[in-house]
């Protein structure tokens, strides 16, 4: 059975600080790895990894896929009170998505 | 452009009752994937829907039903709710089903 685990489950930071959030897998037929952020309802779309050792960069936030140990981080740096969501990991294996439980992130002002 | 839109936002049924629960594509996209969402946990995979053919059906019971329109919008139908029913349920699609999904708000869905 797939495996998608995140860590920590939950975190508290005040705004300027950095976070580093992580991400595990084991999936048949791993076709690539997505990050997602959860405010409200609907999961918005942060990045897509497929290959290894590629950082992907949008703004403050940056993510890497390690696909020989399994793993991906995503941090968030200079954050601020509107990155307080959840974070959601999923792994795509062909024509659905296996999410991780999410980790959520409080920033304080 | 219009994201992925969803009706009704929330609605509460009683146990046994049965729900429709539909969702529109963005414009171009020809899948539709459903997913449920507990409070605490990270969505689970229900179905998977291109070009109106079935592609994947994810660990629900068969009172779990979906489909795809040929204008490529979906209804999932759920029949003799449970109380453990109770969840978000999210729609995304996606340009064909290999590509990057993208979520709508959700229906939240209560069962008394």
């Amino acid at each position: 059975e797939d495996k998608v685990v995140q860590s920590p489950l939950s975190l508290v930071v005040h705004e300027g600080d950095t976070v580093t959030l992580n991400c595990s897998y084991e999936v048949t037929n791993f076709r690539s790895l997505l990050w997602y952020k959860q405010e409200k309802k609907a999961p918005t779309f942060l990045f897509m990894l497929t290959s290894s050792g590629i950082e992907k960069k949008s703004g403050r936030l940056s993510s890497i896929l390690d696909k020989k140990e399994l793993f991906s981080i995503l941090n968030i740096t200079a954050t601020q009170t509107g990155d307080s969501a959840v974070y959601l990991c999923a792994v795509d294996n062909d024509y659905k998505l296996s999410f991780g439980a999410g980790t959520t992130v409080t920033v304080r002002a | 452009d219009a994201g992925v839109t969803q009706s009704p936002t929330h609605l509460i049924k009683t146990r046994g009752q049965h729900v429709t629960l539909r969702c529109s594509p963005i414009s171009g996209h020809k899948s539709v994937s459903w997913y449920q969402q507990v409070l605490g946990q990270g969505p689970q995979f229900i179905f998977q829907y291109y070009e109106k053919e079935e592609r994947g059906r994810g660990n629900f019971p068969d009172r779990f039903s979906a489909r795809q329109f040929p204008n490529y919008s979906s209804e999932l139908n759920v029949n003799a709710l449970l109380l453990g029913d109770s969840a978000l349920y999210l729609c995304a699609s996606s340009l064909v089903f290999s590509d990057t999904q993208y979520f709508g708000p959700g229906t939240r869905l209560t069962v008394l």
